[in-house]
């Protein structure tokens, strides 16, 4: 069985500076891993994946995560956030055996951007 | 990738009463699936939608409280039945295209229960 655990259920930051989400995992087996966004009152929307290959994975809007197996971790980072970033955003893993890839998903970190 | 339609957006029920949710994606998919999202919680997956058989339930949810069709390889309803304001969540319909590893989801039903 998989699990997420994102450490931080809220995270408010200044406009401009920088943020990390953080995100770990657990699984026995070899795993896919995603942030998804989602913004009030909408649904999920795919930030980026990682599948294998590099670590450092870029996504939509400027964000990027690093997918670190030793320590089980896939955190979020933005180097200078926007107001309009201001969303809930989901950590979520899948196994890559069994071939049904359904995601389990951590808790949620709302990320709330001050001016 | 798959653009996913869900209806209706948001509801406002009494208890006791049903309410049937339809998604309906726009390409054929291998695997839809249904979640619940609680107040200030994370996505729990409720059951995967099966194609002419019957749906597959997670622990803790059955097929009577919530019922779940999926005729055809597009179209999926999923029924939250004999309702309780313990119900009260947003409902997300969800699918995995073939081939495909992530999942894609619909806008979500914000159902409220009074």
């Amino acid at each position: 069985a998989q699990s997420v655990t994102q450490l931080d259920s809220q995270v408010p930051v200044f406009e401009e500076a920088p943020v990390e989400l953080r995100c770990n995992y657990s699984s026995s087996v070899s795993v896919y891993l995603f942030w998804y966004v989602q913004y009030p009152n909408q649904g999920l929307q795919l930030l980026l994946k990682y599948l294998s290959g590099s670590t450092l994975v870029k996504g939509i809007n400027g964000f990027e995560a690093e997918f670190n197996k030793s320590q089980t971790s896939f955190h979020l980072r933005k180097p200078s956030v926007h107001i309009s970033d201001t969303a809930e955003y989901f950590c979520a893993v899948s196994e890559r055996s069994g071939g049904s890839y359904i995601p389990t998903f951590g808790r949620g970190t709302s990320l709330i951007v001050h001016p | 990738s798959a653009v996913i339609s869900q209806k209706p957006s948001r509801d406002i029920c009494q208890r006791g009463t049903s309410l049937t949710i339809q998604c309906q994606v726009d390409s054929q998919v291998t695997m839809m699936f249904w979640y619940r999202q609680q107040p200030g919680q994370s996505l729990t997956l409720i059951a995967t939608a099966n194609q002419g058989s019957e749906a597959t339930y997670e622990s803790g949810f059955v097929i009577d409280k919530f019922p779940i069709s999926r005729p055809n390889l597009t179209f999926s309803t999923l029924t939250v039945s004999n309702m309780s304001p313990e119900d009260s969540s947003i409902y997300l319909c969800s699918a995995l295209t073939e081939g495909g590893t992530e999942a894609f989801f619909g806008q979500g039903t914000r159902l409220t229960v009074v």
